[in-house]
Parts: structure tokens; sequence; C-alpha cells
């Protein structure tokens, strides 16, 4: 079965400075990742996803995802952060058995302070 | 926006009560997606359709919980003698066959 873990509930940044959430999967075969963002009362919005090929996959609002086989991680990252992307993120993976279900992490919550 | 939506937004019923929330893909999605999410968790997968086809169901789909998509356009989602654990928020999402899953706001059900 897949399973996808974000190992923090909260992270904490000022303005300006990096961001980085964390995701770590885990899948028999190759992983189809996602991550999403939610903002109160909305669904969820797509930020990016890897498939396959690079590594560094890069997303909407200047966020970029790097994949790491090895360590079975799929880390979010932005290197400015602002205000607005204070957020709920989620990870995700794809059922890869079948290609329909996705399995989210149970959120990590973002809270970038002016 | 995504293109999906959803109604109504919110929904309070008392236990016991049924309801039923619908649900409006992107207009050529052939595949729609219901999850349910609980607070301070991630949403988890209900069930889903192939055009108007039910072709998966998880084992949190109760028989308590029934869901349909008639002609393979929008969906219904009805939850029959509601018990205070049903309170969650409920997603519904849609894609082009196996491609990007899109989510809609989604339907607040509290039950008292």
């Amino acid at each position: 079965a897949q399973s996808v873990a974000q190992p923090e509930d909260q992270v904490n940044v000022a303005e300006g400075n990096p961001l980085t959430v964390k995701c770590t999967y885990s899948v028999s075969g190759n992983p189809y990742l996602f991550w999403y963002v939610q903002y109160p009362n909305r669904g969820l919005q797509f930020l990016l996803k890897y498939i396959t090929g690079d590594n560094l996959v890069k997303g909407s609002y200047g966020f970029e995802a790097e994949f790491n086989k090895s360590q079975t991680s799929f880390h979010l990252k932005k290197p400015s952060a602002l205000v607005s992307d204070s957020a709920l993120y989620f990870c995700a993976v794809r059922d890869i058995v079948g290609d329909y279900k996705l399995s989210f992490g149970a959120g990590t919550t973002v809270t970038v302070r002016a | 926006d995504t293109g999906v939506s959803q109604n109504p937004r919110h929904k309070i019923t008392k236990r016991g009560q049924n309801v039923t929330f619908r649900c409006d893909p992107i207009s050529e999605h052939n595949r729609l997606y219901w999850y349910r999410q609980t607070l301070g968790q991630g949403p988890e997968f209900l069930t889903y359709f192939q055009n108007e086809a039910q072709l998966e169901k998880s084992r949190l789909l109760s028989d308590r919980f029934s869901a349909e998509r008639p002609k393979g356009s929008f969906s219904t989602l009805e939850i029959q003698r509601t018990e205070q654990g049903d309170s969650a928020m409920y997603l519904c999402a849609s894609s082009l066959d196996a491609g990007q899953q899109f989510f809609g706001p989604g339907t607040r059900l509290t039950v008292l």
C-alpha cells in the first residue's frame, strides 16, 4: 500500500526566507508524487507533480520540489516565501496498482510572518 | 477557480437525518472522485467513477453512503442516518482519464 508522511505539523518562516515542507513516501514501484495547497474554505489547488524525468520539478507560484529516490523524499521548496504562501500543504502519492486514488499526508500548516 | 463546483458548501444536520451533496465536474472530465477530509487529516479516498460506472469504493464508505453519477455528468453523494462521526469536509475532484485531479471547494458537513 502507498503512504505519505509529512513529519512537521507546522512550519514557520519569515517573509523572504527559504521555505521547505518535508514529505516522505512509501510505494512499491515507481512513485507518482504531488503537492497540493489548501487555503481556508477552499478546495485543494495543484502545485506540482513528479511522474518521471528530472528530479527537480518546478510548479506554480514559484514552488519547486526535489525527488530523491534513495531517501524516498519529495520535499517542497520555495526560495523566498511570501505572506500569501501561508496555507495548508499536502503531499500525495498516486496509487500505482489503480491509477485513480491519491493517498495524502496529514498536511503541514505553513505560516509566513511579515 | 478549478471549475469543479460543489453544493451546498455547508450543511448542518441532526443525527439520524439523511443528507445529499452534489458535485459538478469539469465538463470534459470522464473521471470523478469523492474524498473525505476530517480535521487535522489529509483527504481520504471514498470512491470514484469512470463516466457513469462506479469502479471502486473504499472500505470507509459504509452501507449508509451511496454515490451516483447518472449519465456520467454530475454526481451525488448521499449519507443516510447521519452520525456525528460523519462530520467532515467532503471533497469532489475530476480528471480526464488518469490525469491531474482538480478539486472542488468541498461541502462541510456538521452533524449535531
